[in-house]
């Protein structure tokens, strides 16, 4: 059975700073990886997706790398602003399912 | 473009009671998903539908039915409510390209009593 981990479950960093959230995943089999973030009392909204063939994917200051043998994803933020503050969320898409698995999340709060 | 549309956004139900949580999406996708959001545990899928007129059960279906009458519309009732049904309710629909996006509802806050 999948399960999908992401730690930690909650960052604080000041503004400006660099920071690495992970995700690791039990089940290498995965067809895509997807990362979502979700603010406060609002729904998910999907950042970047990751196909297994894919080793990384950009997007502005926001970079995903996979590497599936070893079962982990990275999302890498630059120069972290206030309004980066939310929980980001990563869900795997296995092979034979349309399912999405999702971690628990990392609750990020980027001080001013 | 309204996305995807969930309703009501707060409900509190005695124990017992009954209710179903509307979904709606505009962007004709096929699959559409309910998910179900509780402290350190991420999401948990509850039922999906990956085309009109066909449900599958998810991860935690027991105490839950769901309808697809159509290809805009994925409906999820709780027949008896209970308190461990106390949660945040996610609706989805998967679409885009390679059909890999996935777009989410709002959320709908559900407390049982």
């Amino acid at each position: 059975k999948q399960e999908v981990t992401q730690i930690p479950a909650a960052l604080s960093v000041p503004e400006g700073e660099n920071l690495v959230l992970n995700c690791s995943f039990t089940d290498s089999a995965i067809y895509n990886l997807q990362w979502f973030r979700q603010d406060p009392g609002k729904g998910l909204t999907s950042l970047l997706l990751i196909q297994s063939s894919q080793r990384e994917q950009t997007s502005g200051r926001l970079n995903a790398s996979l590497d599936k043998s070893s079962g982990r994803s990275t999302l890498y933020i630059a120069a972290s602003q206030p309004g980066d503050s939310a929980t980001y969320l990563c869900a795997v898409r296995m092979d034979s399912s349309y399912k999405l698995i999702f971690g628990s999340g990392t609750r990020l709060l980027v001080r001013p | 473009n309204a996305g995807v549309t969930q309703t009501p956004k707060f409900q509190v139900l005695k124990t017992g009671q009954s209710m179903t949580l509307q979904c709606a999406q505009d962007m004709n996708h096929n699959s559409m998903y309910w998910y179900r959001q509780d402290p350190g545990m991420g999401l948990r899928l509850i039922y999906y539908s990956a085309s009109e007129g066909t449900t599958d059960k998810g991860e935690v279906p027991n105490g839950y039915n769901v309808s697809r009458l159509n290809k805009r519309e994925f409906s999820l009732r709780l027949e008896s409510a209970a308190p461990s049904q106390t949660s945040v309710y996610f609706c989805a629909s998967r679409g885009g390209m390679a059909g890999n996006t996935i777009y989410f509802g709002e959320g709908s806050w559900l407390t049982v009593v």
